[in-house]
């Protein structure tokens, strides 16, 4: 049974760069559509982006200025980065795999999640 | 302000049936299937039902889904105790290409 798990620093100073690492254990990362989300009181559930099985990348518009998802196949593990963060990119950051369904259209869904972390951008 | 739209809670005692609205447009629920999930506090999401309809190994068949044009929605029969969480809907949206989740709904077992 796959399972995640994030790390990374707790707090982060407004405009530098927010970054976290997700373990995955028990399967292998060369599948699947590796992806981050967060939560936070004010936004609810806010989804990233991933980074797909063929190495492709999906970003949320509204963040895709500023975010960078990549997999380590060697270490299996994936990233994110997120850069010039503000009092707003602070939230639960979970780490989560993702599948797809063949079809027209195709369907993306999240079906494993890590137990988060919680960021806080501070100075 | 989410995309989907969700009732704020719904409530019911125990033993009966509860169902929860997500209310999309064309572009989201109108187009692409409908995930659901499970939030206790502290914890993550539980994937509850994915494709619109469809139960993941090893969750409770007491959980449901179904979806009618821009809506959808989830069912909790024979409710219990543990079902007390919120629940969350999810989709594809074109207008945004990206994934939306609804506000969340608090389910309360009386």
């Amino acid at each position: 049974q796959v399972q995640l798990r994030e790390s990374g620093p707790g707090l982060v100073k407004p405009s530098e760069t927010l970054s976290l690492t997700c373990n995955v254990s028990g399967g292998s990362i060369s599948t699947y559509y590796w992806t981050w989300i967060r939560q936070s009181p004010g936004k609810g559930l806010e989804w990233i982006g991933y980074f797909s099985n063929v190495g492709r990348t999906k970003y949320d518009p509204s963040l895709k200025s500023r975010v960078t998802i990549s997999v380590d196949t060697a270490t299996n593990q994936f990233s994110l980065r997120l850069h010039s963060v503000i009092a707003a990119d602070a939230a639960v950051y979970y780490c989560a795999r993702g599948q797809v369904i063949a079809g027209t259209p195709q369907h993306y869904y999240v079906d494993v999640w890590g137990k988060g972390t919680t960021v806080t951008v501070s100075s | 302000q989410s995309v989907l739209t969700q009732p704020p809670s719904v409530s019911e005692a125990p033993r009966q049936r509860v169902t929860i609205s997500c209310s999309g447009s064309s572009s989201n629920i109108g187009k692409h299937a409908v995930d659901w999930y499970q939030q206790v506090p502290g914890k993550a999401p539980l994937l509850l039902i994915y494709y619109d309809y469809l139960v993941p190994s090893g969750v409770s068949s007491r959980f449901s889904g179904s979806k009618s044009g821009t809506s959808a929605s989830l069912a909790i029969s024979g409710l219990q105790s543990e079902d007390e969480a919120e629940y969350f809907c999810a989709a594809w949206d074109d207008s945004v290409n990206a994934l939306v989740f609804g506000s969340g709904t608090q389910v309360t077992v009386l």
